[in-house]
């Protein structure tokens, strides 16, 4: 079974609006989150490195106001999409960590519309 | 630019054909991964290389690391539809964990 979950799975929104899609971890202590982007048919760009208790590490170009990460226990992460335009449209994954990072889990995806 | 290189970035051949991605980086690491994703789905880990020059089979999948520890590459024997998917490698550097440009694989029945 899945061991980190994401939710929700699709989310449509309006222009303006701000949306949270959370990142769990079942089964484990996730002391490192990673949250990435990704468009059809290309690969997974990692947009925030996250560790619990502490401020995400936003890659070169990712906006951190525009997209809020929160890693606040050691089982969930969220990232919050600000003032979300059509442009945010994407499928963003979370993976989790262990300490150490001697694994890493995905999570299933979000679909994010936005209209 | 990019961390990890991937070619090439799409592939479409017949089932049965035989292909193989490169995963290239001007970097060296201590370890190298490669997933496969399906369309709307997280990407599913297949192997983890380790040792320079190691090579690990799976089936019809043969992945290999080079000596320098800065490529790899994944070799499909006798493809089939199934085998149809984004395929990534991926690393660890510093605390992130980067993917490479991805290969878009499509196997025609």
């Amino acid at each position: 079974g899945a061991v980190v979950s994401q939710h929700p799975s699709r989310v449509i929104c309006k222009s303006g609006t701000s949306v949270k899609i959370e990142c769990r971890s079942l089964d484990f202590q996730a002391t490192t989150m990673f949250w990435y982007r990704q468009f059809p048919k290309q690969s997974l760009m990692l947009m925030a490195t996250s560790n619990e208790g502490s401020k995400a590490t936003y890659e070169q170009g990712v906006e951190k106001d525009k997209f809020l990460i929160n890693h606040a226990s050691l089982t969930l992460s969220t990232l919050t999409v600000t003032s979300a335009h059509p442009e945010d449209s994407s499928f963003y994954i979370c993976s989790a960590g262990d300490r150490g990072l001697n694994t890493i889990y995905f999570g299933e995806g979000s679909w994010l519309t936005v209209v | 630019t990019q961390l990890l290189e991937q070619s090439p970035q799409f592939l479409s051949i017949q089932e049965g054909e035989n292909l193989t991605v490169y995963c290239n980086s001007s970097s060296v690491f201590s370890s190298l991964q490669w997933y496969r994703q399906e369309p709307g789905e997280g990407p599913v880990l297949l192997v983890t290389v380790v040792t320079g020059g190691e090579v690990k089979k799976l089936k019809r999948l043969t992945f290999q690391f080079g000596d320098a520890r800065k490529d790899s590459s994944l070799h499909i024997t006798a493809a089939q539809p199934g085998d149809t998917g984004l395929y990534l490698c991926a690393c660890y550097t510093g605390n992130q964990f980067y993917f490479g440009t991805g290969t878009s694989l499509t196997v025609i029945p």
